[in-house]
């Protein structure tokens, strides 16, 4: 099973606006990890964060992790159309790297 | 540099026949990795490799067969295709798996008819 689940399957914003994607997962990791997929092509690393951080910021996103929860938040600001795409959490551990199975993001212009 | 190369980008089987889906990449990574992605489903890990000569199953690995003779190279073998292993596939590899950012191919497109 997928130790990813992220939450909403599908969000659909006005450009300019905040989008944020959550991902929750099941067991303990070394590291959370974002990425892009926009379509029919293949993904594009976004942004890791430690097990040992709480928020980490480039340069529109902002990653926080929640170890206690188990889970994790992705924050895309000031929304642009080319954005649309869809977002995956990964979590890290034991030399394996699991996908959860991905918020599809739809800014319009 | 190429980064991660996959071939071919398409491919049509007949149920029962075998082939080998290529990975190549050229930035001397050591952890390489497979995974299908079915709609709805994400990504699933098929199987991977910490180095030349280590291979060992993810997720999802019946029907799948891989090796890694070098640091280079890691194909996968389906051994006798399948309609259940129409998919898309996905070879990324990793300076560190699990711990780095992964690089990833841009992809197998298959089906089994």
């Amino acid at each position: 099973s997928q130790q990813g689940e992220e939450d909403p399957q599908a969000l659909s914003i006005q450009e300019g606006e905040n989008a944020t994607m959550n991902c929750s997962y099941k067991t303990s990791i070394n590291n959370l990890q974002w990425y892009r997929q926009n379509s029919g092509r293949g993904l594009v690393h976004l942004i890791l964060i430690r097990s040992n951080e709480r928020e980490k910021h480039s340069g529109r996103l902002r990653v926080t992790l929640d170890t206690s929860k188990k889970s994790s938040s992705l924050l895309i600001t000031a929304s642009r159309a080319a954005d649309t795409a869809s977002y995956f959490c990964a979590t890290g551990k034991g030399g394996k790297l699991i996908f959860g199975q991905g918020t599809e993001l739809s800014v319009k212009p | 540099n190429a980064g991660v190369t996959q071939t071919p980008k398409f491919q049509v089987l007949k149920t029962g026949q075998s082939m080998t889906l290529q990975c190549a990449q050229d930035m001397n990574h050591e952890y390489m990795s497979w995974y299908r992605q079915d709609p709805g489903m994400g990504l699933r890990l098929i199987h991977y490799s910490v180095g030349a000569g280590i291979t060992d199953q993810g997720e999802v690995p019946n029907g799948y067969n891989v090796s890694r003779s070098t640091t280079e190279d890691f194909p996968l073998r389906l051994l006798s295709a399948a309609p259940s292993q129409t998919s898309v596939y996905f070879c990324a590899s990793s300076y560190s798996q699990g711990g780095t950012e992964a690089f990833f191919g841009q992809g197998t497109r298959l089906t089994v008819v």
